[in-house]
């Protein structure tokens, strides 16, 4: 599958612990990003990285949350001291890169975060 | 900054009929235009996206949109539906001014009656 893959699919955590969510883009891109959807919402955009950059977390909440993609593996979404309200589910996608096009963007299955 | 509204929350309609979903956005100069769909538990799949050009865009499984610059509306269209096209349609909308980042509307939940 040369998909976007995140995993995991399902992870429950209790308030309080720390939740690592991942992605691997699609092969060949170099582009991710980050989104939430709460329950019947739209997706929310949290941050946009490239490989060892953070290029707009303009999305993401001040605290507790924080992103990479390093150079080797995949890009991780943490985030610290759950609450209840961190419930969600959280999309990854991947694009190319093509400067001063906005590339279609491929997603993942995400993540299903609950909070206990 | 770039805003995207679908009136429509929910859309009920027969399989066979045909299916439009609105979507009006808002920005400064010509945006780049995406719908998506989104199965239940699943991730979001690109149906179609408009950049540029011919204002009819064809995606995939049968669906087409069409840009009215004049209306700021970039609406989904199907002739007939098939039951498996009962989901979540998402449109969005993203700008190289804003960076890659795209903003979606609220989405329209799609019912197929048989």
């Amino acid at each position: 599958n040369a998909g976007v893959m995140q995993n995991p699919r399902h992870l429950v955590r209790r308030r309080g612990q720390e939740a690592r969510l991942r992605c691997s883009p699609m092969k060949g891109h170099s582009h991710v990003y980050w989104y939430r959807q709460l329950p019947e919402e739209g997706l929310k955009f949290m941050v946009y990285l490239q490989k060892e950059n953070i290029i707009d977390e303009s999305g993401m909440p001040k605290e507790r949350f924080s992103a990479e993609f390093p150079k080797e593996g995949p890009s991780i979404l943490r985030i610290q001291q759950v609450v209840r309200g961190d419930s969600a589910a959280y999309f990854c996608a991947s694009s190319l890169d093509r400067q001063g096009i906005v590339q279609p963007q491929h997603f993942g299955d995400g993540t299903r975060l609950s909070i206990l | 900054a770039q805003s995207v509204t679908q009136p429509d929350i929910h859309i009920t309609v027969s399989e066979g009929a045909s299916l439009e979903l609105r979507c009006n956005y808002s920005y400064g100069a010509t945006p780049y235009l995406f719908w998506y769909v989104q199965s239940p538990g699943q991730g979001l799949q690109l149906l179609l996206k408009y950049f540029s050009g011919d204002t009819l865009v064809q995606g995939i499984k049968g669906f087409e949109a069409e840009f009215k610059r004049s209306q700021s509306s970039f609406n989904l269209r199907k002739p007939s539906v098939h039951w498996s096209d009962a989901a979540e349609y998402f449109c969005a909308v993203g700008a190289p001014a804003a960076g890659n980042k795209l903003t979606f509307g609220g989405g329209t939940r799609v019912l197929v009656k048989p």
